[in-house]
């Protein structure tokens, strides 16, 4: 079964310090997306990303945050200058089968997770 | 704006009791509504989906039904075992938006020997 591949699976940061996590989502997905889990808290939207572009942005998703899809099969999540709140889990995920209608209503497909952590 | 409610957890039962998770919506329109399970140390695996009124989404022996008239999703199991230990996400996708899933709060269930 297709796969969301997400790396690194936990990473260590100094605060103030840029990171960028990375993540393949399903080749014939059209939709991708960033989520994060606080640690014992629920898990909060991000940002949506279709035709190269964003499409919904949270609140959370300010300036810091950045994404980029730079050679059509890698999906990456920047933050610029970390904080130690940014401290959580980051889950990538896709859906929306090209050259069907079966977008996200039927659900998405989610990576394993990289877990920040900011010092 | 769209929103889940989940039951506050954590859940604990004894092997082979009955499980049941509520969860209620709020959205305008018709959303799909889905579970989705996180077992320790994992990410979140779509557990069942509904994407109509009426429709029961099932899988592993665990059921919701899509009650538009309640706006709820309560997710049911009549046995559980030990490995079905995990927290669990009730969320929804509006048919309009971008394909944002909006997440309840997800309850933790325990099940003991």
């Amino acid at each position: 079964e297709p796969e969301v591949t997400q790396t690194p699976s936990h990473q260590v940061t100094q605060m103030g310090q840029e990171v960028i996590l990375r993540c393949v989502p399903i080749s014939n997905h059209l939709y991708f997306y960033w989520y994060r889990q606080i640690l014992g808290q629920k898990v909060e939207f991000l940002v949506s990303f279709y035709n190269n572009e964003i499409s919904e942005k949270s609140e959370i998703f300010d300036d810091q945050f950045s994404v980029e899809r730079p050679d059509g099969s890698n999906f990456t999540l920047k933050i610029r200058s970390t904080k130690l709140e940014d401290s959580a889990m980051y889950f990538c995920a896709s859906s929306g089968l090209k050259g069907t209608d079966q977008t996200f209503q039927y659900g998405y497909t989610f990576g394993s997770g990289t877990r920040l952590t900011v010092v | 704006g769209n929103s889940v409610t989940q039951m506050e957890g954590p859940v604990t039962l004894s092997e082979e009791a009955f499980l049941t998770i509520n969860c209620t919506y709020t959205a305008t329109g018709y959303p799909s509504l889905f579970w989705y399970v996180q077992y320790p140390g994992e990410g979140l695996q779509l557990l069942l989906k509904a994407t109509k009124a009426d429709d029961k989404g099932s899988n592993k022996g665990f059921e919701a039904t899509y009650r538009k008239e309640t706006t709820s999703f309560h997710l049911e199991k009549g046995s559980v075992q030990v490995s079905d230990s995990a927290v669990y996400f009730c969320a929804l996708i509006h048919s309009g938006n971008t394909g944002k899933l909006i997440f309840g709060q997800g309850t933790t269930l325990q099940v003991k020997p």
